[in-house]
Protein backbone atom coordinates (compact mmCIF):
# COMPACT_ATOMS: atom_id res chain seq x y z
CA UNK A 1 0.00 0.00 0.00
CA UNK A 2 1.40 3.73 -0.95
CA UNK A 3 1.22 5.97 1.84
CA UNK A 4 1.00 9.55 1.41
CA UNK A 5 1.97 11.38 4.97
CA UNK A 6 0.74 15.34 4.98
CA UNK A 7 2.15 17.91 6.90
CA UNK A 8 1.53 20.51 8.87
CA UNK A 9 -2.20 18.91 9.65
CA UNK A 10 -3.21 22.38 10.62
CA UNK A 11 -2.16 25.77 10.01
CA UNK A 12 -3.83 28.95 10.82
CA UNK A 13 -1.94 31.98 9.54
CA UNK A 14 -2.73 35.86 9.05
CA UNK A 15 -3.18 37.11 5.34
CA UNK A 16 -0.34 38.08 3.73
CA UNK A 17 2.28 35.96 4.50
CA UNK A 18 3.52 32.63 2.93
CA UNK A 19 3.48 28.94 3.38
CA UNK A 20 4.30 25.62 2.70
CA UNK A 21 2.49 22.18 2.95
CA UNK A 22 4.36 18.90 2.20
CA UNK A 23 3.66 15.91 0.33
CA UNK A 24 6.05 12.55 1.75
CA UNK A 25 6.05 9.06 0.75
CA UNK A 26 8.31 6.17 0.66
CA UNK A 27 6.93 5.15 -2.91
CA UNK A 28 7.73 6.49 -6.22
CA UNK A 29 4.50 7.82 -7.52
CA UNK A 30 4.42 8.45 -11.42
CA UNK A 31 2.32 11.45 -10.64
CA UNK A 32 1.28 13.17 -7.83
CA UNK A 33 -2.00 15.38 -7.89
CA UNK A 34 -2.99 18.12 -5.40
CA UNK A 35 -6.48 19.31 -4.48
CA UNK A 36 -8.26 21.95 -2.46
CA UNK A 37 -11.70 21.09 -1.27
CA UNK A 38 -13.92 23.26 0.54
CA UNK A 39 -16.42 21.74 3.01
CA UNK A 40 -19.53 20.11 2.16
CA UNK A 41 -18.03 19.72 -1.39
CA UNK A 42 -15.71 17.54 -3.62
CA UNK A 43 -11.99 18.51 -4.34
CA UNK A 44 -11.31 20.11 -7.19
CA UNK A 45 -7.86 19.44 -9.30
CA UNK A 46 -5.16 22.16 -8.66
CA UNK A 47 -2.25 20.53 -10.79
CA UNK A 48 -0.85 17.27 -11.51
CA UNK A 49 2.81 16.86 -11.34
CA UNK A 50 4.75 13.55 -13.03
CA UNK A 51 8.44 14.40 -14.24
CA UNK A 52 11.14 14.47 -11.40
CA UNK A 53 11.97 17.95 -10.17
CA UNK A 54 8.96 19.24 -11.76
CA UNK A 55 7.93 23.16 -10.82
CA UNK A 56 4.38 24.50 -11.76
CA UNK A 57 3.32 27.62 -11.37
CA UNK A 58 -0.76 28.40 -10.77
CA UNK A 59 -0.85 32.35 -10.18
CA UNK A 60 0.06 32.51 -5.69
CA UNK A 61 0.86 28.47 -5.36
CA UNK A 62 3.88 26.74 -6.21
CA UNK A 63 4.08 22.86 -6.73
CA UNK A 64 7.23 21.54 -6.88
CA UNK A 65 7.65 17.37 -7.31
CA UNK A 66 10.84 16.03 -5.95
CA UNK A 67 13.28 14.60 -8.05
CA UNK A 68 13.11 10.88 -7.26
CA UNK A 69 9.33 11.46 -7.61
CA UNK A 70 8.66 10.62 -3.94
CA UNK A 71 7.43 13.86 -2.30
CA UNK A 72 6.13 17.17 -3.41
CA UNK A 73 5.21 20.67 -2.55
CA UNK A 74 3.35 23.48 -2.42
CA UNK A 75 4.30 27.21 -1.80
CA UNK A 76 1.34 29.95 -1.40
CA UNK A 77 2.56 33.47 -1.17
CA UNK A 78 0.78 36.05 0.17
CA UNK A 79 -1.93 34.55 1.23
CA UNK A 80 -5.51 35.49 1.30
CA UNK A 81 -8.72 34.39 3.01
CA UNK A 82 -9.70 33.04 -0.19
CA UNK A 83 -7.13 30.38 -0.08
CA UNK A 84 -8.86 28.54 3.41
CA UNK A 85 -9.80 24.96 2.61
CA UNK A 86 -8.59 21.61 3.05
CA UNK A 87 -5.56 20.78 1.04
CA UNK A 88 -4.76 17.17 -0.37
CA UNK A 89 -2.39 15.22 -2.27
CA UNK A 90 -2.82 12.44 -3.62
CA UNK A 91 -1.05 9.50 -6.11
CA UNK A 92 -1.97 7.24 -8.17
CA UNK A 93 -3.01 6.68 -11.81
CA UNK A 94 -5.84 4.25 -13.40
CA UNK A 95 -6.09 3.23 -10.33
CA UNK A 96 -8.48 4.75 -7.79
CA UNK A 97 -6.18 7.41 -6.31
CA UNK A 98 -4.36 7.37 -2.75
CA UNK A 99 -5.14 10.39 -0.22
CA UNK A 100 -2.66 11.91 2.24
CA UNK A 101 -4.83 13.26 5.55
CA UNK A 102 -4.46 16.62 4.46
CA UNK A 103 -3.67 20.10 5.53
CA UNK A 104 -6.41 22.10 7.09
CA UNK A 105 -5.47 25.76 6.15
CA UNK A 106 -7.35 28.79 7.29
CA UNK A 107 -5.97 32.17 6.42
CA UNK A 108 -7.29 34.86 9.01
CA UNK A 109 -8.16 38.42 7.56
CA UNK B 1 -12.74 20.33 -17.39
CA UNK B 2 -14.83 17.67 -16.94
CA UNK B 3 -18.34 18.22 -14.61
CA UNK B 4 -19.44 15.02 -12.73
CA UNK B 5 -22.77 15.48 -10.71
CA UNK B 6 -24.33 13.32 -7.66
CA UNK B 7 -27.86 13.01 -6.60
CA UNK B 8 -28.89 14.00 -4.05
CA UNK B 9 -26.37 16.36 -2.62
CA UNK B 10 -28.14 15.26 1.35
CA UNK B 11 -29.98 12.93 2.36
CA UNK B 12 -31.23 11.73 5.38
CA UNK B 13 -32.43 7.66 6.05
CA UNK B 14 -33.90 6.16 9.16
CA UNK B 15 -31.39 3.09 10.45
CA UNK B 16 -32.59 -0.07 8.18
CA UNK B 17 -33.82 1.45 5.53
CA UNK B 18 -31.30 1.73 2.02
CA UNK B 19 -30.07 4.61 0.41
CA UNK B 20 -28.85 5.01 -3.48
CA UNK B 21 -26.33 7.65 -4.49
CA UNK B 22 -26.41 8.43 -8.29
CA UNK B 23 -23.10 9.71 -10.31
CA UNK B 24 -22.89 11.01 -13.40
CA UNK B 25 -20.78 12.17 -16.15
CA UNK B 26 -22.15 14.77 -17.90
CA UNK B 27 -19.69 15.69 -20.63
CA UNK B 28 -17.63 12.45 -21.09
CA UNK B 29 -17.77 9.20 -21.09
CA UNK B 30 -16.19 7.31 -17.78
CA UNK B 31 -15.12 3.46 -17.98
CA UNK B 32 -14.28 3.87 -14.58
CA UNK B 33 -15.75 5.37 -11.83
CA UNK B 34 -14.53 5.48 -8.12
CA UNK B 35 -16.34 5.91 -4.79
CA UNK B 36 -14.95 7.57 -1.79
CA UNK B 37 -16.32 8.00 1.61
CA UNK B 38 -14.92 11.01 3.59
CA UNK B 39 -15.38 11.23 7.72
CA UNK B 40 -15.35 15.08 9.19
CA UNK B 41 -11.89 16.49 9.43
CA UNK B 42 -10.95 13.82 7.68
CA UNK B 43 -9.38 12.58 4.26
CA UNK B 44 -10.93 10.76 1.82
CA UNK B 45 -10.84 6.73 1.74
CA UNK B 46 -11.10 5.08 -1.79
CA UNK B 47 -14.16 2.35 -1.11
CA UNK B 48 -14.37 0.76 -4.58
CA UNK B 49 -13.62 0.98 -7.95
CA UNK B 50 -16.73 1.06 -10.47
CA UNK B 51 -16.15 -0.58 -14.11
CA UNK B 52 -18.79 -0.53 -16.87
CA UNK B 53 -20.87 -3.47 -17.41
CA UNK B 54 -18.68 -5.13 -14.79
CA UNK B 55 -18.60 -5.86 -11.13
CA UNK B 56 -17.09 -3.19 -8.84
CA UNK B 57 -13.62 -3.90 -7.13
CA UNK B 58 -13.79 -3.21 -3.54
CA UNK B 59 -11.21 -2.02 -1.02
CA UNK B 60 -10.10 -4.21 1.64
CA UNK B 61 -12.54 -3.72 4.75
CA UNK B 62 -15.38 -2.60 2.70
CA UNK B 63 -18.26 -4.54 3.00
CA UNK B 64 -19.57 -5.22 -0.71
CA UNK B 65 -22.91 -6.85 0.28
CA UNK B 66 -23.50 -3.32 2.33
CA UNK B 67 -22.47 -1.36 -0.55
CA UNK B 68 -23.78 -2.10 -3.79
CA UNK B 69 -22.53 -0.98 -6.57
CA UNK B 70 -23.77 -0.11 -10.39
CA UNK B 71 -22.29 0.97 -12.80
CA UNK B 72 -24.74 0.54 -16.01
CA UNK B 73 -23.51 2.89 -18.53
CA UNK B 74 -20.27 5.12 -19.44
CA UNK B 75 -22.53 7.73 -17.73
CA UNK B 76 -23.50 6.55 -14.30
CA UNK B 77 -22.45 5.07 -11.29
CA UNK B 78 -24.93 4.10 -8.56
CA UNK B 79 -24.24 3.52 -4.78
CA UNK B 80 -26.75 2.16 -2.58
CA UNK B 81 -26.19 1.26 1.00
CA UNK B 82 -28.39 -1.08 2.23
CA UNK B 83 -29.67 -1.24 5.63
CA UNK B 84 -28.15 1.79 6.68
CA UNK B 85 -26.87 2.71 10.35
CA UNK B 86 -25.81 5.56 12.21
CA UNK B 87 -22.05 4.75 11.70
CA UNK B 88 -22.64 4.87 8.06
CA UNK B 89 -23.34 8.14 8.31
CA UNK B 90 -19.97 10.30 6.24
CA UNK B 91 -19.54 12.03 3.17
CA UNK B 92 -19.49 10.25 0.11
CA UNK B 93 -17.92 11.48 -2.89
CA UNK B 94 -17.51 9.80 -6.54
CA UNK B 95 -14.97 10.40 -9.12
CA UNK B 96 -14.74 9.61 -12.72
CA UNK B 97 -12.09 8.89 -15.30
CA UNK B 98 -10.91 10.44 -18.61
CA UNK B 99 -8.19 9.57 -20.11
CA UNK B 100 -6.07 11.64 -17.83
CA UNK B 101 -7.41 13.06 -14.76
CA UNK B 102 -9.99 12.34 -12.43
CA UNK B 103 -13.16 14.27 -11.76
CA UNK B 104 -14.55 15.03 -8.43
CA UNK B 105 -18.57 15.18 -7.52
CA UNK B 106 -19.61 17.42 -5.54
CA UNK B 107 -20.29 14.80 -2.81
CA UNK B 108 -23.34 13.59 -0.96
CA UNK B 109 -23.90 14.38 2.60
CA UNK B 110 -25.58 10.98 4.15
CA UNK B 111 -27.33 10.63 7.84
CA UNK B 112 -28.57 7.85 8.56
CA UNK B 113 -30.84 8.56 12.20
Amino acid sequence: TQLLEQSPQFLSIQEGENLTVYCNSSSVFSSLQWYRQEPGEGPVLLVTVVTGGEVKKLKRLTFQFGDARKDSSLHITAAQPGDTGLYLCSGGGADGLTFGKGTHLIIQP
Amino acid sequence: GAVVSQHPSRVICKSGTSVKIECRSLDFQATTMFWYRQFPKQSLMLMATSNEGSKATYEQGVEKDKFLINHASLTLSTLTVTSAHPEDSSFYICSARDAYEQYFGPGTRLTVT
